[in-house]
């Protein structure tokens, strides 16, 4: 069975920094570009980062540019991401999400998600 | 950057209840255009991709339309495990991505 388990979340105060894992597990993970995806408390999801199959191609986006590193083992099977100078408004249930590939992106597999505050 | 925009925000229905959602881009898309389920706790489900197509294992009470800027999501006849919050996505921009801002359904 096709799975993504994600670790790595909890409290952190404002400045601090966590780094996220996304474990895969029943595919072939290096071949499959993948994101991270964020849910804030009374808000709608957010994208916030991609990374292609070899590591080539990266993206963030612009809440997260400079802040927060999206990366991959995938002799693992893992995905990162490493969050530093953490802000309140980082607090948010963290999925990461596989794009299956091809001209009509869509994430067709997601995670459950790990839940990470920042607060004093 | 292509902002999403969904309505309505919230809708209440009933089972048995034919249901449509729409989303508007704010510029031009063509069909990159995706939605999404999701459940309190659970992970987000892609329900249908390329604003028509519907993804494997998805039932068939789904449906989805549109190109360019306006798309809907039609749910024909409403079931208990449909009340959920929804959003589309639009991968035009891929790999930069926008959500609309979800569309809770409720009973």
């Amino acid at each position: 069975e096709e799975e993504l388990v994600e670790s790595g979340g909890g409290l952190v105060r404002p400045g601090g920094s966590l780094r996220l894992s996304c474990a895969a597990s029943g595919f072939s993970f290096g071949f499959y570009p993948m994101n991270w995806v964020r849910l804030a408390p009374g808000r709608g999801l957010e994208w916030i980062s991609f990374i292609n199959g070899p590591s080539e191609f990266i993206n963030y986006a612009d809440s997260v540019k400079g802040r927060f590193t999206i990366s991959r083992d995938n002799a693992k099977s893992s995905l990162y991401l490493q969050m530093n100078n953490l802000r309140h408004e980082d607090t948010a249930v963290y999925f990461c999400a596989r794009d299956p590939g091809g001209p009509r992106s869509r994430f067709d597999l997601w995670g459950q998600g790990t839940l990470v505050t920042v607060s004093s | 950057d292509i902002h999403m925009t969904q309505s309505p925000s919230s809708l209440s229905a009933s089972i048995g209840d034919r249901v449509t959602i729409t989303c508007r881009a704010s510029q031009s898309i063509d069909i990159y255009l995706n939605w999404y389920q999701h459940k309190p706790g659970k992970a987000p489900k892609l329900l249908i991709y390329a604003a028509s197509s519907l993804q494997s294992g998805v039932s068939s009470r789904f449906s989805g339309s549109g190109s360019g800027t306006d798309f809907t999501l039609t749910i024909s006849s409403l079931q208990p495990e449909d009340f959920a919050t929804y959003y589309c996505q639009q991968s035009h921009s891929a790999p930069l991505y926008t959500f609309g801002q979800g569309t809770k359904l409720e009973i």
